[in-house]
């Protein structure tokens, strides 16, 4: 399985609203990453994730707070987010930095802040 | 610090023709693995080709190929037979053991193939 899934594809919130996304692999990868990536843009990193420990954190504001809770699972919760947070956001893992270290990246989720 | 130059922001190319896609770079380590990926229109990204910068040969996967000239820090991508599916943004990227797997994009180089 050279899969990584992300839940939803699509969500819609109000800045009032707090919502998760979901990203989940089964290949066994130690190191997880959440991209915040606008049209024509490149990805822009948010936070690594290194043996379920936040190993960097890109001064992301404090509305997005993303969580671990185990090797195959990551989470980005929002709260109280502004329009320009509408973006797609990626998740993607690998190993960490060794013989492979390319990242797998997810299909992301497109959100719509209201 | 890592940077990821892409100077080519739009290109397109006839179907079945041939495409260069250019990235320069620029970092201080040693050890440094570089990638292309690509992005089609509102799909998933996906690794195209990788180096490892220890590696002397050129990388070649089917019809993608890298021209990889270490001294210039340049990492060049051509397509051959150009694909109508090879319609996608393509982005180099840089990694160093240093950056905790940390990714250093390119700004994107969108590409279209004309049929």
């Amino acid at each position: 399985d050279t899969e990584v899934t992300q839940t939803p594809k699509h969500l819609v919130m109000g800045m009032t609203n707090k919502k998760s996304l979901k990203c989940e692999q089964h290949m066994g990868h130690r190191a997880m990453y959440w991209y915040k990536q606008k049209a024509k843009k490149p990805p822009e990193l948010m936070f690594v994730y290194s043996y379920e420990k936040l190993s960097i954190n890109e001064s992301v504001p404090s509305r997005f707070s993303p969580e671990c809770p185990n090797s195959s699972l990551l989470n980005l919760h929002l709260h109280a987010l502004q329009p320009e947070d509408s973006a797609l956001y990626l998740c993607a893992s690998s190993q960490p930095f060794g013989d492979i270290n390319e990242q797998f990246f997810g299909p992301g989720t497109r959100l719509t802040v209201l | 610090a890592q940077t990821v130059t892409q100077s080519q922001p739009e290109m397109s190319v006839q179907e079945a023709e041939t495409v260069t896609l250019s990235c320069t770079y620029d970092t201080s380590e040693s050890n440094y693995y570089l990638f292309w990926y690509k992005q089609p229109p509102s799909r998933q990204m996906i690794l195209v080709i990788r180096q490892e910068a220890y590696k002397q040969q050129n990388a070649t996967e089917n019809r993608f190929s890298v021209n990889f000239q270490k001294a210039a820090k340049s990492f060049s991508l051509k397509i051959s037979d150009s694909q109508l599916g090879d319609t996608a943004m393509y982005f180099c990227a840089l990694t160093t053991a240093n950056t905790g797997n940390q990714f250093y994009f390119g700004t994107g180089t969108s590409l279209t193939v004309i049929p």
